[in-house]
């Protein structure tokens, strides 16, 4: 079993739905990322968090650290919104380091 | 705005042939790292650099040399490519060390080794 998690593996919307990307982990974490992969590959970092939620114009990151899970929401959907959604959990401590999941492919369809 | 900026974004070689990965970012970053993207496998880091003159290693070290050439630049070398080593590689770069802070990554280096 992976350390981090994610679900779907891929999910496809139609333009205007309300979407949830889910990620759980088994290690104690200092903080989680989210980030972003467009076709053609450059990543870029959308959110990282410790606790409570935080909102980024239509995306929303949530984490429930009792439950070591996060999720990752996308209001009003919109076909510029596909991409891979990779979580990664920094496991803090003496060996801090990041531990990724193996991403969610989201496609929105007009 | 540049921000990381990796060079080059495509590259084939054989089997036995060295090459070097070069990165350079602009934003006064302290650290920086070095990721490879496999198919089906999450990013695995492979060396980081937690500030100018320090290197480490990562999840995935073997096969591979890093060199912090000072404190823009964080440069990845194979010696004697093989094909496991085909991936996608990610340089990335965050104010301070520790994994605790947002990344910001270049748009990647795809190489193929036959």
């Amino acid at each position: 079993k992976n350390e981090v998690e994610q679900s779907p593996q891929n999910l496809t919307a139609q333009e205007g739905e309300f979407i949830t990307i889910n990620c759980s982990y088994s290690v104690g974490i200092s903080a989680l990322h989210w980030l972003q992969q467009h076709p053609g590959g450059g990543i870029v970092s959308l959110f990282m968090l410790s606790s409570g939620k935080k909102k980024h114009g239509r995306l929303i990151a949530t984490i429930n650290i009792q439950e070591k899970h996060s999720s990752l929401h996308i209001t009003a959907s919109h076909p510029r919104d596909s991409a891979v959604y990779i979580c990664a959990a920094c496991n803090g401590g003496a060996t801090n380091k990041l531990i990724f999941g193996t991403g969610t492919l989201l496609a929105v369809q007009p | 705005n540049a921000g990381v900026t990796q060079t080059p974004k495509f590259q084939v070689l054989k089997t036995g042939q060295s090459m070097t990965l070069q990165c350079a970012q602009d934003m006064n970053h302290n650290s920086m790292y070095w990721y490879r993207q496999d198919p089906g496998m999450g990013l695995r880091l492979i060396y980081y650099s937690a500030s100018e003159g320090t290197t480490d290693k990562g999840e995935v070290p073997n096969g591979y040399n890093v060199s912090r050439l000072n404190k823009r630049e964080f440069s990845l070398r194979l010696e004697s490519a093989a094909p496991s080593q085909t991936s996608v590689y990610f340089c990335a770069s965050s104010p301070e060390g520790g994994f605790n802070q947002p990344q910001h990554f270049g748009d990647g280096t795809r190489l193929s080794i036959l």
